[in-house]
């Protein structure tokens, strides 16, 4: 059974501040890796997507990713209010069509 | 800016009654899928479809799940003989790429409740 943990949180941080959500995923073939935002009954959104160690950065949002230690992050600069939601991370092996979501954390800005 | 829509927003039904989702992907969209969101859970898939056929399917895809794109727009999921453990938000999304590929575009949602 292929597993994607996320502590639940809630982290709460205030408003500016850098805000750390973090990801570990069980199968070591998985390729793919994402990053969703889901406000209270809405849909996913997704934020950034990630495919090779390192980083990448697109505004506010930087994903890390670090395949030997299974493990995916996303840094969230300069924190606003409105970043308050929760954030999915999503993983899927190449060739397959199924994203496998973590449970989520749930993100607290505080003003 | 296109978007993926969803009918109904909510439906109420009894147990054992036949229930359709209705979707209209994005127009250019090939990949289409269906995921479902039990309350306080996480987003599960449950079946993905393209080029006229299911590509892949979870175990939560029983035989009482159907999906079907009767025409050129609409992408619909059938949930036979509807039980309690089915109340949960389904989300319909699509793609223009493969998913691993890039981007899913979740429409929001359809919330079945069932009594």
């Amino acid at each position: 059974q292929k597993e994607v943990e996320q502590n639940s949180g809630p982290l709460s941080v205030p408003e500016g501040a850098i805000a750390s959500l973090n990801c570990t995923y069980s199968d070591r073939g998985s390729q793919s890796f994402f990053w969703y935002r889901q406000y209270s009954g809405k849909s996913p959104e997704l934020i950034m997507f990630i495919y090779s160690n390192g980083d990448k950065e697109d505004g506010r949002f930087t994903a890390q990713l670090n395949k030997a230690s299974q493990y995916v992050s996303l840094l969230i600069r300069d924190s606003q209010p409105s970043d308050s939601a929760t954030y999915l991370c999503a993983v899927m092996d190449t060739g397959r069509r199924a994203l496998t979501f973590g449970s989520g954390t749930r993100l607290q800005v505080q003003p | 800016e296109p978007e993926v829509t969803q009918t109904p927003s909510h439906q109420v039904t009894q147990m054992g009654q036949e229930v359709i989702l209705r979707c209209v992907p994005i127009s250019n969209h090939l990949y289409f899928y269906w995921y479902r969101q039990i309350l306080g859970q996480k987003v599960e898939f449950l079946v993905s479809f393209y080029n006229n056929e299911i590509s892949e399917k979870s175990e939560i895809f029983d035989d009482q799940f159907s999906v079907e794109r009767p025409d050129g727009s609409n992408f619909t999921l059938k949930i036979r003989s509807t039980k309690l453990e089915d109340s949960a938000m389904y989300f319909c999304a699509s793609s223009l790429q493969p998913a691993w590929a890039g981007e899913l575009f979740f429409g929001e949602g359809s919330r079945l409740t069932v009594l």
